[in-house]
Parts: structure tokens; sequence; C-alpha cells
């Protein structure tokens, strides 16, 4: 089945700690996205790549950071200065005009 | 720059009775419009979107949205909602620029369907 894979579903972070939140598909799309969602604040976009080896911060870029270095992959980390991280994060890639297809979200959470 | 808005935070509707979620957005330039759809603890589904042409756009799910250039917005509609629709719908736009295109989001409208 073609897809987007999230992983994992949840996660823990301790203060000081940096995380990093998984994003693979096969579905052979060049672009990919990471967006964040906090209740009544909808999805606010993170970064995105539209090619491998080039990415693009989004409205909320500070305190994360992506990589990527394979079509596939497209891994988001967040690090200690990313001072409210509790969230669910979504992972996205791009087939044609608008149809994002969504991976099953990351709830992060602070310890 | 693109915007959105969904005015309505939740909407709660009886069984079998119409609904209208509504979505205007702000743009100096042309754009695209979508509707997704997100069930609890998972991620969102295209829903319908318009790109060109007609202005009535039919969704899955027994969905459809009218874009009013005019007015600036894209309501979705559904003659007669079932228990199955629980869920939160978002408006998102993106401009046309192919090549750039990054959407924008609303802060969705939790849907309620009260049997």
């Amino acid at each position: 089945d073609g897809g987007i894979t999230q992983s994992p579903k949840y996660l823990f972070r301790k203060e000081g700690q940096n995380v990093t939140l998984s994003c693979e598909q096969n579905l052979n799309h060049d672009a990919m996205y990471w967006y964040r969602q906090d209740p009544g604040q909808g999805l606010r976009l993170i970064y995105y790549s539209q090619i491998v080896n080039d990415f693009q911060k989004g409205d909320i870029a500070e305190g994360y950071s992506v990589s990527r270095e394979k079509k596939e992959s497209f891994p988001l980390t967040v690090t200690s200065a990313q001072k409210n991280p509790t969230a669910f994060y979504l992972c996205a890639s791009r087939r044609d005009r608008g149809k994002l297809f969504f991976g099953s979200g990351t709830q992060l959470s602070v310890l | 720059a693109q915007s959105v808005t969904q005015l309505d935070s939740q909407v709660p509707v009886f069984e079998e009775a119409p609904v209208e979620l509504r979505c205007n957005y702000s743009s100096s330039v042309s754009v695209y419009l979508f509707w997704y759809v997100q069930y609890p603890n998972q991620g969102l589904q295209l829903l319908l979107k318009y790109l060109s042409g007609s202005t009535l756009v039919k969704g899955i799910n027994g969905f459809e949205a009218e874009f009013n250039k005019s007015q600036t917005s894209f309501h979705l509609r559904k003659p007669s909602v079932h228990i199955s629709d629980t869920a939160e719908y978002f408006c998102a736009v993106s401009d046309t620029n192919f090549g750039n295109e990054k959407l924008t989001f609303g802060t969705g409208t939790r849907l309620t369907i009260i049997p």
C-alpha cells in the first residue's frame, strides 16, 4: 500500500532534549511538508521541501530543523529551542495541485 | 500572502438536517481553494477542491462547495448529514503559482451530528 508513515505515534520530550519525528512516503512525491496542529489554531506550516536536498522555512520554523537527503524521507527535529513543543505534528506530501496526502500524525508531549 | 477565516469553530446539527460550513479567504492573487476533513486522531483527507471552471464543486461523501469570487467565499454544504460526518473540517487556500505552492489552512470547524 502506498502512503505516508509517521512514527512514533506518541512521543515524550524531556526539557532540553532534541527529538526527531520520522516521516516516510512511498508515493514518489517530490514535495513534502510538516505542519503543527494546536487546538483552535488549525494547521501551521513549519517547513516544506519541494525537491531532495532543498527545503524552505514555513510560518513557524523557529526551534525546528529538517533534512531531505532522500526523496522518501523528511524527518523533523524539535530542538530544545522550541519552548512550547506540545502539539500534534502532521507530515504531508503533494501530488498534483493542492492535493496533500497526510500521515496519521505524531502527538508530542513534554514530560 | 493568503489567509483563511472559518468563523464557526463548532457547528452542531441534527442527523439528516442540512449543514453549511463557512469559509472566507483573502488574497491579492488568484487562488486555489480546498476543503479537508479530519477524523479523530488521524491526518487530513481531501474532500474537494476548486482550481478553475465551474464554481460549484462536488466532493466525496455528498459534500459540495461553491466558489464565490465577489464575496471571497467557499462555503461547504451537505443537504443531509449522517452521524459519520462528525469530524473537523478545514478550509485551505493556495496561490496558483504551482512551483511555490503552500497551503494556508483555516482554524477549523468541528461538526457534531446530533442523533
